[in-house]
């Protein structure tokens, strides 16, 4: 059972232009919210997170928004830059419960010039 | 300060061969975590440590074992390798669980069982 999903595994937009990725969460314990960014051949690097108990998070041209009641959480990029291009992984965890990680499957943004 | 490291990068395995993927530290995290993902899925835990002489299991830990016996070094073994076990593994470390960027990620060994 998938427990965080994205369900988009590729996005295109215009260089200038927003991009906004998704993501589903299905467990209601998961109280933080992370957003990871990995380039071929290297690990995730953090990008931004929200806590639960916020609605949004701003970090430059990053911002993260949270709707608990849908369950869906979704980052903003805006203005898009070729060098976003690169693969987004949502992750949920549970506080609570040793900083364990749920990822979902990842989305690959391309940013054309 | 070299945050997480991994090695090997890349190996190629025989069936039911072992080997042992090595994870060091340099931020004094007490949280390590090792991860597998496979093609267009996203990371999967398969051990986790919350300090030395700590360890349990995550989501996928059949195959695998792993010893935490320093702070720094975190190993995970793979003793009877078969293809199912191809993957790139990531290990990671935090200082405590949850909240902002809780954790930061290895470079990645790139695993190929033949």
């Amino acid at each position: 059972d998938q427990q965080v999903k994205q369900n988009s595994p590729s996005l295109s937009v215009q260089e200038g232009r927003i991009s906004i990725l998704n993501c589903d969460y299905t467990n209601s314990m998961f109280d933080y919210f992370l957003w990871y960014k990995k380039y071929p051949a290297e690990g995730p690097t953090f990008l931004i997170s929200i806590s639960s108990i916020k609605d949004k998070n701003e970090d430059g041209r990053f911002t993260v928004f949270l709707n608990k009641s849908a369950k869906h959480l979704s980052l903003h990029i805006v203005p898009s830059q070729p060098g976003d291009s690169a693969v987004y992984f949502c992750a949920a965890s549970d506080i609570g419960d040793t900083g364990k990680l749920i990822f979902g499957q990842g989305t690959t943004l391309q940013v054309k010039p | 300060n070299a945050g997480v490291t991994q090695t090997p990068k890349f190996r190629i395995l025989k069936i039911g061969q072992s080997m042992t993927l090595q994870c060091t530290q340099d931020m004094n995290h007490n949280y390590m975590y090792w991860y597998r993902q496979d093609p267009g899925m996203g990371l999967k835990l398969i051990y986790y440590s919350v300090g030395a002489g700590i360890t349990d299991k995550g989501e996928v830990p059949n195959g695998y074992n792993v010893s935490r016996s320093t702070t720094e070094d975190f190993p995970l073994r793979l003793e009877l390798a078969a293809p199912s076990q191809t993957s790139v593994y990531f290990c990671a470390s935090s200082w405590i669980a949850g909240g902002g960027e809780t954790q930061y990620f290895g470079p990645g060994t790139r695993l190929l069982v033949l």
